[in-house]
């Protein structure tokens, strides 16, 4: 089992629409968790970060953490083109960890 | 710095060359982290160094990669006798300690011909 599993995707919303991307992981004693945006030959982007259950807004993202199900998602409100890049779920080992292992990521298509 | 700098941004080396990857990271971030990513794939974490404890050597493929740290700041990764395998983007990435997201530099593109 992969340390950190994403949909390969790609997944195709069109303009407007919300987009949900969907993270599992394996490491129980995680404690943070990220979203990267990589757009084509260029280096990922920090997006997101949340340590506890719950949802973190901010602008059109939401980040949704459900520790119990070792489960993190990303919603992207209001898609747009520009939207359009690999998104990589990121999450940092247990307790006393020190290395954040990143996702293959999901491929995402806004259409206009 | 404003950024994460990384240099070179491209190198083309023969098979068997060593290379050298330089990484400035952001003023006062105490953590500093190597990764690569092959062509379409995800990223694999090398090496990560904390202020001035020993570095985590355990994500090096080989005993062909080494990588230090000076004064806590700019870091090189050296790679000896290059393999055509070695061929990937390098990034490099900082943080202000660990837990926290990363932000990463350009990346240094290596082809081994």
């Amino acid at each position: 089992q992969k340390e950190v599993e994403q949909n390969s995707g790609p997944l195709s919303v069109p303009e407007g629409a919300i987009a949900s991307l969907n993270c599992t992981y394996s490491d129980r004693g995680s404690q943070s968790f990220f979203w990267y945006r990589q757009y084509s030959g260029k280096s990922p982007e920090l997006i997101m970060s949340i340590y506890s259950n719950g949802d973190k807004e901010d602008g059109r993202f939401t980040a949704q953490l459900n520790k119990a199900s070792q489960y993190v998602s990303l919603l992207i409100r209001d898609s747009q083109p520009s939207d359009s890049a690999t998104y990589l779920c990121a999450v940092n080992q247990g307790t006393g960890g020190f290395k954040t292992i990143f996702g293959a990521g999901t491929r995402l298509f806004v259409k206009a | 710095g404003a950024g994460v700098s990384q240099s070179p941004s491209n190198k083309v080396t023969e098979k068997g060359k060593d290379v050298e990857l330089r990484c400035d990271p952001i003023s006062g971030h105490t953590a500093l982290y190597w990764y690569r990513q092959s062509l379409g794939q995800g990223l694999e974490f090398l090496i990560y160094f904390q202020g001035n404890s020993a570095p985590d050597k355990s994500g090096l493929p080989s005993d062909r990669f080494s990588a230090e740290r000076t004064g806590g700041s700019v870091s090189t990764l050296t790679i000896q006798r290059t393999q055509q395998e070695d061929s990937a983007v390098y990034l490099c990435a900082s943080s202000v300690g660990t837990g926290y997201g990363y932000t990463f530099g350009s990346g240094t593109r290596l082809t081994v011909v």
